[in-house]
């Protein structure tokens, strides 16, 4: 396709599950981010791929969270015995060009709306 | 404390009306970011603003970055239902660094 998919869209999982996320960037774009939307705030930065390298994680907010892009293209986000503050839309973007990242245009996915019961 | 904040929450207006909505923070950004997201959908870029001062037209919508570079401000003119949605801020503090997004105004325009 065309854009950024990610997958699943829905996720309920309950708590103490793993679940892993799944976003296909454009193909092509060496950048690639995950944030995390909480419900009626902003997106927030997880953690910044340049091809299959890992640069910024620093906003992983636990060692439960673990990324990975090992071809530098599709990307999985995993969660470790996921917790009820984990329930949120992750949103996975990505960017045609690397190295420095502003002014560089972010193409959103859709995101996975994950519930923890 | 958000390193970002916007005005007003929510907003909601009848077609054809005019609006700002606002951005502001105590920091100075390299370059600033609007975006606007629908319902279920990922945040679209509707424009980056990098000069003090600097205004930008996108058809009936203008953005523009304070002289300080601390504070941003959209306006709509004629305010149509397609426009409702969640509108965000993301500034750069430095240029290389991440966006930091604000926790957005979400508009509805009704007919």
């Amino acid at each position: 396709g065309a854009g950024v998919s990610q997958s699943p869209r829905y996720k309920v999982a309950k708590r103490g599950q793993d679940v892993a996320l799944r976003c296909d960037p454009i193909s092509g774009h060496v950048s690639l981010f995950w944030y995390q939307q909480a419900l009626g705030q902003g997106p927030e930065f997880l953690t910044y791929f340049q091809n299959e390298a890992q640069l910024d994680k620093s906003g992983l907010p636990s060692d439960r969270f673990f990324a990975e892009r090992p071809e530098g293209s599709v990307s999985t986000l995993k969660i470790q015995r996921t917790q009820q503050e984990d329930s949120a839309v992750y949103l996975c973007a990505s960017s045609s060009l690397g190295g420095t990242r502003s002014y560089n245009e972010q193409f959103f996915g859709p995101g996975t709306r994950l519930t923890v019961l | 404390t958000q390193l970002l904040e916007q005005s007003p929450q929510f907003l909601s207006i009848q077609e054809g009306e005019n609006l700002t909505v606002y951005c502001n923070s105590s920091s100075v950004f390299s370059s600033l970011q609007w975006y606007r997201q629908e319902p279920g959908e990922g945040p679209v870029l509707l424009v980056t603003v990098v000069t003090g001062g600097e205004v930008k037209k996108l058809k009936r919508l203008t953005f523009q970055f304070g002289d300080a570079r601390k504070d941003s401000s959209l306006h709509i003119t004629a305010a149509q239902p397609g426009d409702t949605g969640l509108y965000l801020c993301a500034g750069a503090v430095d240029y290389g660094q991440n966006f930091v997004f604000g926790p957005g105004t979400r508009l509805s325009v009704l007919p």
